[in-house]
């Protein structure tokens, strides 16, 4: 069966400070990864997804990247985040194939101060 | 542009009666729609779906009920219970270069007892 992993679960960075969110998947081959930041109060954003290794596309201007070094695994970056950086990331992956739904992760708190 | 919506940021439903969840969307594109459930401090799970061939999807004590003309559709649950209090997601998939997920706001449920 399949398992997501992200860590760490939760997170307290001053402003300024890098990020590095890790995600890894197991029990599959070639999934579509994707990260998600879900803010106070507000629904499922999408950041950046992934269709194979080293490809990135990103939804939203802003000052976190993303990387795919293998196959199973998604981290997402900040050089030096911003109070705005705050919220719920979300890491989630599915089969490239259509109508398959996407499955999540536990998710990462991160409050930036 | 939100492309799905739903409307009502919370809800309030006794134990044993219907809950019943709304979620509209305005790309007369999208023919397939998902449902995720969501607790605190965790990832959402994928609860049901429903394809635009279908006007209804059942499972369990849950129910989707599509209406295209109206790009409306609706979450159904009954009899509800305490476990279902969390935030429901209603998504739709689009498909540029892989299958993303847009998502509603979300609507958080709460089943008194």
């Amino acid at each position: 069966s399949q398992t997501i992993h992200q860590w760490p679960a939760t997170l307290v960075q001053p402003v300024g400070s890098p990020l590095s969110l890790e995600c890894t998947v197991e029990g599959t081959s070639n999934p579509n990864l994707y990260w998600y930041r879900q803010a106070a109060g507000r629904g499922l954003q999408l950041l950046f997804y992934s269709v194979g290794i080293g490809q990135i596309s990103s939804e939203v201007p802003q000052n976190l990247s993303a990387s795919r070094p293998q196959d199973r695994q998604f981290i997402l970056s900040s050089k030096k985040l911003l109070l705005s950086d705050s919220g719920f990331y979300l890491c989630a992956w599915s089969l490239g194939t259509s109508y398959n739904e996407q499955f999540f992760g536990p998710g990462t708190r991160l409050t930036v101060l | 542009d939100q492309q799905v919506k739903q409307n009502s940021p919370s809800l309030s439903v006794q134990e044993g009666r219907i809950s019943i969840l709304n979620c509209d969307y305005t790309n007369s594109m999208f023919d397939y729609f998902l449902w995720y459930k969501k607790y605190p401090a965790e990832g959402p799970t994928f609860l049901i779906s429903i394809s635009s061939i279908k006007d209804k999807n059942e499972d369990g004590r849950f129910t989707v009920f599509l209406n295209k003309s109206a790009k409306h559709l609706s979450l159904h649950i009954v009899p509800s219970q305490p476990g279902d209090s969390a935030v429901y997601f209603c998504a739709a998939p689009t498909f540029q270069g892989a299958q993303k997920l847009v998502f509603g706001q979300g609507t958080r449920l709460t089943i008194n007892p």
